[in-house]
């Protein structure tokens, strides 16, 4: 158990809808990243947060928005959901937002698209 | 560009065999980097990782070198059992962006 959950563990919807994803990461953890695991594309890094605030952009769709709140959750919210987003998002969190940090990864969500 | 290339898998090896799975990188600067390890139905955890050139990182039997000259961090075990069995990631990050290989999956058959 790495410390970090994640829900839903799993998520069905239909296509056009929008979701939202939520991550609480380890005790004592500021920085927050999420990740978009697809058959086809590998492991791709979307976004980083630190103690709130947007640190890093990665791969991640204009459709696509995340937070961090005051109390270090964060949440991923997907829209106009399409065929194609339908992936494993996880969730990691580390101690600061140093990148040579290990990042501990929580179980991730399956979201499936209709 | 930046990207991370890992050796297509999946591998299948027999107990106590050696195991080498390769990574090279491009990046600008100097990154970080990583071995992930995904055991089935669960969440990727950190194998090792070094930080700068020459550096090896190693953990449970693995080891791998960070090699600047040859932009690589091959992972290596001298002796895999079969708990070893999982996905193996390379990563690197710098510029608190990080990149991920596609992945090699490792069989170990007793």
């Amino acid at each position: 158990d790495s410390g970090v959950t994640q829900t839903p563990k799993h998520l069905i919807t239909a296509t056009g809808q929008r979701v939202t994803l939520r991550c609480s990461p380890r005790s004592g953890d500021l920085s927050v990243y999420w990740y978009q695991q697809s058959l086809d594309q590998g492991l791709q890094f979307l976004i980083q947060y630190y103690n709130g605030e947007e640190r890093a952009k990665g791969n991640i769709l204009e459709r696509f928005s995340a937070q961090q709140f005051p109390d270090l959750h964060s949440e991923l919210n997907l829209s106009s959901l399409e065929l194609g987003d339908s992936a494993l998002y996880f969730c990691a969190s580390s101690v600061d937002s140093a990148t040579y940090n290990e990042q501990f990864f929580g179980p991730g969500t399956r979201l499936t698209v209709l | 560009g930046n990207s991370v290339t890992q050796m297509e898998g999946p591998v299948t090896l027999s107990e106590e065999a050696f195991l080498t799975i390769n990574c090279t990188y491009t990046a600008t600067g100097y990154p970080s980097l990583f071995w992930y390890v995904q055991y089935p139905g669960e969440g990727l955890q950190l194998l090792l990782k070094a930080t700068k050139a020459d550096d090896k990182g190693s953990n449970k039997g693995f080891e791998a070198t960070y090699r600047k000259e040859t932009t690589s961090f091959h992972l290596e075990k001298g002796s895999v059992q079969v708990s070893d069995s999982a996905v193996y990631f390379c990563a690197r990050g710098n510029f608190n962006k990080f990149y991920f290989g596609s992945g090699t999956k490792l069989n170990v058959k007793p």
